[in-house]
């Protein structure tokens, strides 16, 4: 089955400094790589979301990047808030499958 | 659309007690999927099913679980008997294709 490494597992980053999340996979079949926020107590939320046939996507402040031949992707969130404060979660699919496995998450806190 | 719903929403009961956990997935989403979520285990697929049938149960952790979904906006997870180590948040989620929508979970305790 498909196999998702996130790092880091915590991050701390200054308000209004850049955050940067990655992830790796394993199946190179995979074509949809979204990204999921978790507030605390909170369901997870889709976020952002590319599609293998492109190599970045921006949405405001976050952006997702995708390097199909290393088989990583990655979150970055801009001039970050400190409600941009919560758990992240990359996902990816294995082919043929809209079933997502899930990284491990990274705890994301933004200081005043 | 009032997203998926969940109930209940918290949940107490004593170990070997049965508990069920139910879900209505969105309208006109084919897809269903049951996770549970610890900080030790992170989030976990358990089962899921596409047009009412399930398709991969791989990650039911014993046969204490089970998961029906007897039409398409109805489905249970159930858990007989619970164990304390069955303590966890879990979340349904529904699609039509790849974007997955949460439910809010049922934070379950077994005590």
């Amino acid at each position: 089955g498909e196999n998702v490494e996130q790092h880091p597992s915590t991050l701390s980053v200054q308000e209004g400094d850049s955050a940067v999340i990655k992830c790796t996979y394993s199946d190179s079949a995979s074509n949809y790589f979204p990204w999921y926020k978790q507030e605390l107590g909170k369901r997870p939320q889709l976020i952002i979301d590319i599609r293998s046939n492109v190599g970045e996507k921006k949405d405001q402040r976050i952006a997702v990047t995708l390097n199909k031949t290393a088989k990583h992707f990655s979150l970055h969130i801009t001039e970050t808030q400190p409600e941009d404060s919560a758990v992240y979660f990359c996902a990816t699919p294995g082919a043929g499958s809209y079933q997502l496995t899930f990284g491990k998450g990274t705890k994301l806190s933004v200081i005043p | 659309d009032a997203g998926v719903i969940q109930s209940p929403r918290h949940e107490v009961t004593e170990m070997g007690q049965e508990v069920t956990l139910r879900c209505k997935p969105i309208s006109g989403h084919d897809y269903l999927f049951w996770y549970r979520q610890t900080m030790m285990r992170g989030l976990e697929l358990l089962i899921y099913f596409n047009n009412n049938v399930p398709i991969d149960d791989s990650g039911m952790p014993e046969d204490r679980f089970s998961a029906k979904m007897p039409n398409a906006s109805f489905s249970t997870l159930k858990i007989q008997p619970s164990e304390p180590r069955d303590s966890a948040v879990y979340f349904c989620a529904s699609s039509s294709s790849y974007e997955q929508y949460f439910g809010p979970g049922t934070r379950l305790t077994v005590t």
